[in-house]
């Protein structure tokens, strides 16, 4: 079975510009989380989809927003981009969450604010 | 604010010998307790997860120990491989609604020689 794949790998934008960055997560598999890695704050918690529905949500500011389809798929974007924004995003996928199923990381998509 | 913290931001460890890893986490509400191993350039890793109805669950060379009294976690690494060198982090999960929320610790890097 495919892991959870999120695309593109590797970005490079410049402030002010907007991104979107997608993950398919594991076929069966409905939620989806998003977290922002950077080495001086670590791992943080974005938000969660469920049955195409945010069901929990970290502290951001409003220019990070996403999104789930239907068949599960994920969107994440970040408008008016800051260099602070630069980091490893990653997404993580379970089964259903009724008994807290184990997340399954992505191998992440790196972005460069320049 | 409540956090998952790590005692030793790194260990070293002769190859062979047995690896502890320490967390200390402050939510005394959190039930869902999980331990992520990352390489570089890879997204985490699940290996191991603990309710708080546990205080002990073993697998395949490790096991992860639960103390809700001084809310500590533990991750145990038996006969250490070079194999498994890399970044551990310890989460707990603080969504609502079922749903995932991990908040993750900022890691403790694990070295291996032989």
């Amino acid at each position: 079975k495919a892991g959870v794949t999120q695309t593109p790998r590797y970005l490079i934008k410049t402030r002010g510009q907007q991104v979107t960055l997608s993950c398919s997560p594991i076929s069966g598999h409905r939620s989806v989380s998003w977290y922002q890695q950077t080495p001086g704050q670590g791992l943080q918690f974005l938000f969660e989809y469920f049955s195409e529905t945010q069901r929990n949500k970290g502290n951001f500011p409003g220019r990070f927003s996403g999104r789930q389809f239907s068949n599960s798929r994920s969107e994440m974007n970040v408008s008016t981009l800051e260099l602070g924004d630069s980091a490893l995003y990653l997404c993580a996928s379970s089964l259903w969450a009724g008994d807290q199923e184990t997340q399954y990381f992505g191998p992440g998509t790196r972005l460069l604010v320049l | 604010g409540e956090s998952v913290g790590l005692h030793l931001p790194t260990l070293s460890v002769q190859e062979g010998d047995n690896s502890i890893i320490n967390c200390a986490y402050s939510n005394s509400a959190s039930d869902y307790f999980i331990w992520y191993k990352q390489e570089s350039g890879k997204g985490p890793q699940f290996i191991i997860d603990i309710r708080s109805n546990m205080d002990k669950r073993q697998g395949q060379r490790v096991t992860v120990l639960l103390n809700k009294t001084v809310k500590h976690l533990s991750l145990q690494i038996a006969a250490t491989q070079p194999g498994d060198s890399a970044v551990y982090f310890c989460a707990e999960n603080m969504g609502s609604n079922s749903g995932y929320a991990l908040n993750f610790g900022k890691g403790t890097s694990l070295l291996v020689t032989p």
